[in-house]
């Protein structure tokens, strides 16, 4: 059973880094496609980043120059590092398999504020 | 970069309405899009896939079509489980973008 875990959320000053986890089970992560998807509090879902199984990255202009997507063949996880964050990254971040996502994880709720 | 424009924004319908909910690339994708269900406090989940096939386990009465520009989610008989917002996604290519959503509501 495919299952896809984040963690890494939480409360962060402006301007501070976050690196966030979606550790998986049930398929390997460097085979896919992997997504991070975000959702601010009561908007729209965005998509921030991809990254290939062929290790090619792209991002969302909103964040390019501030997050990096990467992953760790040896534990199964994908990582989204966030450096220098603003008050308009506060969202829940679901990391996703495959493209278009066919498996979500729960989220994990990333809040920036002072 | 390719824009994906929903409309509504909202509606509202009885139950045993035929729903229609439309998504137009500012580009054509071919059939390279997806649809998504996400219901209130949930996580989303893929609807349709290719534009028009069918995740396993979605009800029949979901229903995709469309290629290049145009695409149409049809919910044939709307029910009280639909209450959700629904969103399409492009991923021929980077950047996948998402429209910005329809929330559908029952009258």
């Amino acid at each position: 059973e495919v299952q896809l875990v984040e963690s890494g959320g939480g409360l962060i000053q402006p301007g501070g880094s976050l690196r966030l986890s979606c550790a998986a089970s049930g398929f390997t992560v460097s085979d896919n496609y992997m997504s991070w998807v975000r959702q601010a509090p009561g908007e729209g879902l965005e998509w921030v980043s991809v990254l290939y199984s062929g290790g090619s990255t792209f991002y969302a202009d909103s964040v390019k120059g501030r997050f990096t997507i990467s992953r760790d063949k040896s534990k199964n996880t994908l990582f989204l590092q966030m450096n220098s964050l603003r008050v308009e990254d506060t969202a829940v971040y679901y990391c996703g398999r495959e493209r278009p996502l066919f498996h979500w994880g729960q989220g994990t709720l990333v809040t920036v504020s002072s | 970069d390719i824009q994906m424009t929903q409309s509504p924004s909202s509606l509202s319908a009885s139950v045993g309405d035929r729903v229609t909910i439309t998504c137009r690339a500012s580009q054509g994708i071919g059939n390279y899009l997806a649809w998504y269900q996400q219901k209130p406090g949930k996580v989303p989940r893929l609807l349709i896939y290719a534009a028009s096939i069918l995740q396993s386990g979605v009800p029949s009465r979901f229903s995709g079509s469309g290629s290049g520009t145009d695409f149409t989610l049809t919910i044939s008989s709307l029910q009280p489980e639909d209450v959700a917002t629904y969103y399409c996604q492009k991923y021929n290519s980077a950047p996948l973008t998402f429209g910005g959503g329809t929330k559908v509501e029952i009258k």
